[in-house]
């Protein structure tokens, strides 16, 4: 069965670093978006993604974040300049068709854990 | 402020005891629902989900959600759980227009 996939598991990075979080979707899927747990706390929305632009995104999605598909199968996610509160679990997702409005499914990667030092 | 609730932190059980675990959300209108279980150490999964149709939903590893439109709930069941159901449950909520909105999990322990 296809699988989101993601890369790396886990990252350690110091404060005020770059990462770039990696994800490859499932290859019909044409939505895709990334999700952050912090620990004990709820899965949360930042951003989806569709036909080369975002289409919708949270509070949490500011300008620290960006989200590209560099090329057919990666998506990533970048943060410019990390800070202690991003330390969190950060999921890739990816849908056939736009989940909103009740047409499919989001299937989720394994997670990356970031930790900021 | 709309939200989606789930009753319970932490339920722990025997194993052999009957599950449910409740789920609330505020939003009105068209909403679909869904049930993610994370084992420890992994990844999220859909158990099942809810669009349209018969409002008791059966996903996989025998679990059922009944939708219960009046009481905007989605209550999981499971008759007999095993200790390899230890998990944290997440409901999720995708109001019509907007994107999940997820519960804050329960943790479920199944005693062998």
């Amino acid at each position: 069965e296809p699988e989101v996939t993601q890369t790396p598991s886990h990252q350690v990075t110091q404060m005020g670093q770059e990462v770039i979080l990696r994800c490859v979707p499932i290859s019909n899927h044409l939505y895709f978006y990334w999700y952050r747990q912090i620990l004990g706390q709820k899965v949360e929305f930042l951003v989806s993604f569709y036909n080369n632009e975002i289409s919708e995104k949270s509070e949490i999605f500011d300008d620290q974040f960006s989200v590209e598909r560099p090329d057919g199968s990666n998506f990533t996610l970048k943060i410019r300049s990390t800070k202690l509160e991003d330390s969190a679990m950060y999921f890739c997702a990816s849908s056939e068709a736009r989940t909103s409005g009740g047409t499919d499914t989001q299937y989720f990667g394994p997670g990356t854990r970031l930790t900021v030092l | 402020a709309q939200s989606v609730s789930q009753h319970n932190h932490h339920v722990i059980l025997s194993e052999a005891a009957s599950l449910e675990l409740g789920c609330n959300y505020s939003y009105g209108g068209t909403v679909n629902l869904f049930w993610y279980v994370q084992y420890p150490g992994q990844h999220l999964q859909l158990l099942l989900k809810y669009f349209s149709g018969d409002p008791l939903v059966k996903g996989i590893k025998g679990f059922e959600a009944e939708f219960i439109k009046s009481k905007f709930s989605f209550n999981l069941r499971k008759p007999s759980v095993q200790w390899s159901d230890t998990a944290e449950y997440f409901c999720a909520v995708i109001p019509y227009g907007q994107n999940f909105v997820f519960g804050p999990g329960t943790r479920l322990s199944v005693l062998p």
